[in-house]
């Protein structure tokens, strides 16, 4: 099976920059997704790596280790809106062909 | 707009009751997920479809039941509702293998 862990809380101010981890265990791994949640709102998808090193869109960024079954979200420039839930998801080869998601780190930006 | 279209949004039911959640999306993805998210916690996959006409177990389905209709729609029924069962359901698409899902707005469903 799959397990991730991430952590259950992050605060920030506006302006800030901030790493959300997330460790992964899973055999065959495909790639890391990264998702973001407001409340009450549906998980819109950020970024996917299947090869290690950072990718950037924007503000976001996404970095993956495969060899440490480690990666991050890195989020530039904080603002209020930022402030939501973040899940990593992982994919492996084995069995069920289907996201496996965190539990999920909460963000709060402050002013 | 493309996208995912859930139904209903809200719904209440009494223990023991049935229905069906409907899932329809425009994006002519081949894979369709069903997951189910309880208050502070992650997603969790009941049921997928990786193609049309093929269903597979995740990892709660017990109490649930799905039908990939066709290429566009993936219903999750509940046979008998559980107060457990209260929860927010979401759908999702994606093409085969890929790490982006889109996800419909929510299934919020509360059984008494």
């Amino acid at each position: 099976g799959q397990s991730l862990e991430q952590p259950s809380e992050v605060t920030a101010v506006e302006g800030a920059i901030v790493q959300i981890n997330c460790t992964y265990q899973t055999s065959g791994f495909y790639g890391l997704s990264w998702y973001q949640q407001h409340d009450g709102g549906a998980p819109t998808f950020l970024s996917y790596n299947a090869l290690d090193g950072l990718e950037e869109t924007g503000r976001f960024s996404s970095f993956l280790s495969r060899s440490d079954s480690y990666g991050y979200l890195l989020l530039q420039e904080l603002q209020m809106k930022d402030s939501a839930s973040y899940f990593c998801a992982v994919r492996d080869r084995t069995g069920r062909r289907a996201l496996t998601f965190g539990s999920g780190t909460r963000l709060q930006v402050q002013p | 707009n493309a996208g995912v279209t859930q139904t209903p949004k809200f719904q209440v039911l009494k223990t023991g009751q049935s229905m069906t959640l409907q899932c329809a999306q425009d994006m002519n993805h081949n894979s369709m997920y069903w997951y189910r998210q309880d208050p502070g916690m992650g997603l969790r996959l009941i049921y997928y479809s990786a193609s049309e006409g093929t269903t597979d177990k995740g990892e709660v389905p017990n109490g649930y039941n799905v039908s990939r209709l066709n290429k566009r729609e993936f219903s999750l029924r509940l046979e008998s509702a559980a107060p457990s069962q209260t929860s927010v359901y979401f759908c999702a698409s994606s093409e085969e293998g890929q790490g982006g899902y889109t996800f419909g707005s929510g299934t919020r469903l509360t059984v008494v």
